[in-house]
C-alpha cells in the first residue's frame, strides 16, 4: 500500500513537497519502480518521474528542471520535490508502484493547491 | 514527443459492448497499458502489455494492439463500468511514460 502526504496548500514559486510511505514492500526491490503522477482538476493523467532501487531518477521533460525525486535511506519512502509552483501546478498528486509492464498499485492521491 | 490519442467520450446500453481506441503512431510496436478511474478514486489498473488483466480484473475486459491503434474492449457492460479510461506506453526513445488524455465511458 501507498500513501501520499504533505501540504495540501503551496504558496507560488514556493516548492511542494511531498512524501509517500510505502506499506508491505520496499523501495529496495529491482522488480519495480517508484513514481510520481498527478491529474490536474477534470483533466488528464500526467507522469511526473520514477526512482529506481539504485536512486537513479528519470522525469518528465516538461518538469524536469524543476523536479527531483529522492528515497529515505529506511528504503520505505520516496519524496517529491517540485520547485517554483504555480496555479498550473495545482493538482492531485499520486505516488505509484510500476514496472515496464505498467503502473500496478497506485497511492489514494493527494490534492495540492498553489495559492496565495 | 510521442502522442496517444482517445475518444473524449464513448455511450453504449448496458448489456452492449463498448470499444475505447487508443491511436499512436507505429503504438503496435509498444506495450499497451490500460487504466480505470472511477470518480474521487485513483486509477486502477485494467489491461496491461496490450492483452492480459491482473488479478481480479474480469474477463469482460480485454485488449488488442496492432498498427496505430490500440483497443480496450469491454463486454456485456454494466453500470458499475462507467468510468473514465485512459491507454498508456512507455515511449523508449524520449524514456517517456505517456498517457492518453482519456475516455468517458458512459452506461446509457
Amino acid at each position: 500500500q501507498l500513501q501520499e502526504s504533505g501540504p495540501g496548500l503551496v504558496k507560488p514559486w514556493e516548492t511542494l513537497s511531498l512524501t509517500c510511505s510505502v506499506a508491505g514492500d520496499s523501495i529496495s526491490r529491482a522488480s519495480h519502480f517508484w513514481a510520481w503522477v498527478r491529474q490536474t482538476p477534470g483533466k488528464g493523467l500526467e507522469w511526473i518521474g520514477s526512482l529506481f532501487y539504485t536512486g537513479t531518477t528519470n522525469s518528465n521533460a516538461s518538469l524536469k528542471s524543476r523536479v527531483s525525486i529522492s528515497s529515505a535511506t529506511s528504503r520505505t519512502q520516496f519524496f517529491l520535490n517540485l520547485r517554483s509552483v504555480t496555479a498550473a501546478d495545482t493538482a492531485i498528486y499520486y505516488c505509484v508502484r510500476h514496472s515496464f509492464s505498467g503502473f500496478d498499485s497506485w497511492g489514494q492521491g493527494t490534492l495540492v493547491i498553489v495559492s496565495s | 514527443s510521442y502522442v496517444l490519442t482517445q475518444p473524449p467520450s464513448v455511450s453504449v446500453a448496458p448489456g452492449q459492448t463498448a470499444r475505447i481506441t487508443c491511436a499512436g503512431n507505429n503504438i503496435g510496436d509498444k506495450s499497451v497499458h490500460w487504466y480505470q478511474q472511477k470518480p474521487g478514486q485513483a486509477p486502477v489498473l485494467a489491461v496491461y502489455d496490450d492483452t492480459d488483466r491482473p488479478s481480479g480484473i474480469p474477463e469482460r475486459f480485454s485488449g488488442l494492439n496492432s498498427g496505430t491503434t490500440a483497443t480496450l474492449t469491454v463486454g456485456s457492460v454494466e453500470a458499475g463500468d462507467e468510468a473514465d479510461y485512459y491507454c498508456q506506453v512507455w515511449d523508449r526513445s524520449s524514456d517517456h511514460w505517456v498517457f492518453g488524455g482519456g475516455t468517458k465511458l458512459t452506461v446509457l
